[in-house]
């Protein structure tokens, strides 16, 4: 079965913390996953992708293929990156978890 | 361009009338995806569409929905009757050869 799991509904953290949204996916294939954010009242955007390995406003993610797991991290959070965070996996269809709200407190 | 367009932005209506949320993709694109996002379950793919093709309908509640996508740059979705469950966002997305994902601003949609 395809799916994407995102565990935490609700993250929040004080401002300058660490943090990891968790993501775990089910795919037999080769995946090719991503991170989605809709910061309130906007559209949802991409953040990130594992095939390009970059690091956006701070946030990494890395492939780990024996835990299957996608999770994001950013070492020092900021409000500003209060926001849904969906990790999706591309098979013939995008598949989308069901998100994790993270609050940045300051 | 002006990304995926959705119309109306917010839709407030009564039990058991019919709902119609219109979706227009960025140019070019020929897969269109329609989504519905409710704070109990998240993000879900009701039906996508290749070239205009229905491929996969699966998340698609019930009879009540439809979707069509008569051609390349216009897509509906549609309740009837709607009922008060079938209040939640529900967002477009469009992409070319199921890439990166553009999604519109979302329809807001209340059933009373």
């Amino acid at each position: 079965a395809q799916r994407v799991t995102q565990p935490e509904k609700l993250l929040s953290v004080f401002k300058g913390a660490p943090v990891e949204l968790k993501c775990n996916y089910s795919y037999s294939g080769s995946p090719e996953l991503f991170w989605y954010v809709q910061y309130s009242r906007q559209r949802l955007q991409l953040l990130l992708r594992h095939i390009s390995r970059e690091s956006i406003k701070g946030f990494t993610a890395d492939l780990n293929k024996g835990e299957t797991s996608f999770h994001l991290k950013k070492p020092f959070a900021q409000e500003e990156d209060s926001a849904m965070y969906y990790c999706a996996l591309l098979t013939d269809k995008l598949i989308f978890g069901t998100g994790t709200r993270l609050q940045v407190f300051p | 361009d002006a990304g995926v367009i959705q119309s109306p932005r917010h839709e407030v209506t009564e039990m058991g009338q019919e709902v119609t949320l219109r979706c227009k993709p960025i140019s070019g694109h020929n897969s269109l995806f329609w989504y519905r996002q409710t704070m109990m379950r998240g993000l879900e793919l009701l039906i996508y569409f290749n070239n205009n093709v229905p491929i996969d309908d699966s998340g698609m509640p019930e009879d009540r929905f439809s979707a069509k996508m008569p051609n390349a740059s216009f897509s509906t979705l549609k309740i009837q009757p709607s009922e008060p469950r079938d209040s939640a966002v529900y967002f477009c997305a469009s992409s070319l050869n199921d890439e990166k994902l553009f999604f519109g601003s979302g329809t807001q949609l209340s059933v009373l």
